[in-house]
């Protein structure tokens, strides 16, 4: 099982473009996050998800979109990114037992 | 939200030496989590400690929990230079509650 898995590595946008940030997990757990983590900062919620279909803003939801159309994928959507959207991003996963699975993170450069 | 702060920010010790690290939290919690993170990769879960529960060991890991406080402490027994992370505690993460981390403590074992 590879776990949680996120795409792209690294990425480098400019002022204005629009992306995505793709995040899958074949742990077939109900519940996913997004994270971004900034110097000094921890880790901020972004989105979350209790299930396909359902989501839900975190403390740091603008700027960026969510949906969850299946289980195993919860993409993250940047509609126009912003130097203050320069962070590493970090997606999770978590079942019943609570224990939260993160994924390698994704290193997003904002010029 | 519901936020641990971790406390020291930093800590520097000579292998072989012990670790605490403290967290305080705001709110009620069903559990707390301690996380390790290698600089530059993602997140793995350490331990998972109930709001029942005053005490749980792991291997070199040992966690309280004090509830009337709000706080926890996890104990790295016989340092090593691996374990050279960052820690950090998080509350929340039951069903429908995701995680919500504190900034974190820097962990350095010197060799």
């Amino acid at each position: 099982n590879a776990g949680v898995t996120q795409t792209p590595k690294f990425q480098v946008l400019k002022t204005g473009q629009s992306m995505t940030l793709q995040c899958a997990q074949d742990m077939n757990h109900e519940y996913m996050s997004w994270y971004r983590q900034d110097p000094g900062m921890g880790l901020r919620l972004i989105h979350y998800s209790v299930g396909a279909g359902i989501t839900d803003q975190g403390e740091v939801p603008n700027g960026y979109n969510v949906s969850r159309s299946t289980t195993e994928d919860f993409p993250l959507r940047l509609l126009s990114a912003a130097p203050s959207q320069t962070s590493v991003y970090f997606c999770a996963c978590y079942g019943r037992a609570d224990e939260q699975f993160f994924g390698p993170g994704t290193r997003l450069t904002v010029l | 939200s519901q936020q641990g702060e971790e406390d020291p920010q930093a800590l520097s010790i000579q292998e072989g030496e012990n670790a605490t690290m403290n967290c305080s939290y705001k709110t009620s919690i069903n559990n707390l989590q301690w996380y390790r993170q290698n600089s530059g990769r993602g997140l793995v879960h350490l331990i998972l400690i109930r709001s029942n529960e005053r005490e749980k060991h792991s291997g070199r890991l040992r966690v309280t929990l004090d509830t009337s406080k709000k706080s926890s402490s996890l104990l790295i027994t016989a340092s090593r230079a691996a374990d050279t992370a960052s820690y950090f505690c998080a509350t929340g993460g039951s069903g429908n509650t995701p995680l919500v981390f504190g900034k974190g403590t820097r962990l350095s074992v010197i060799a």
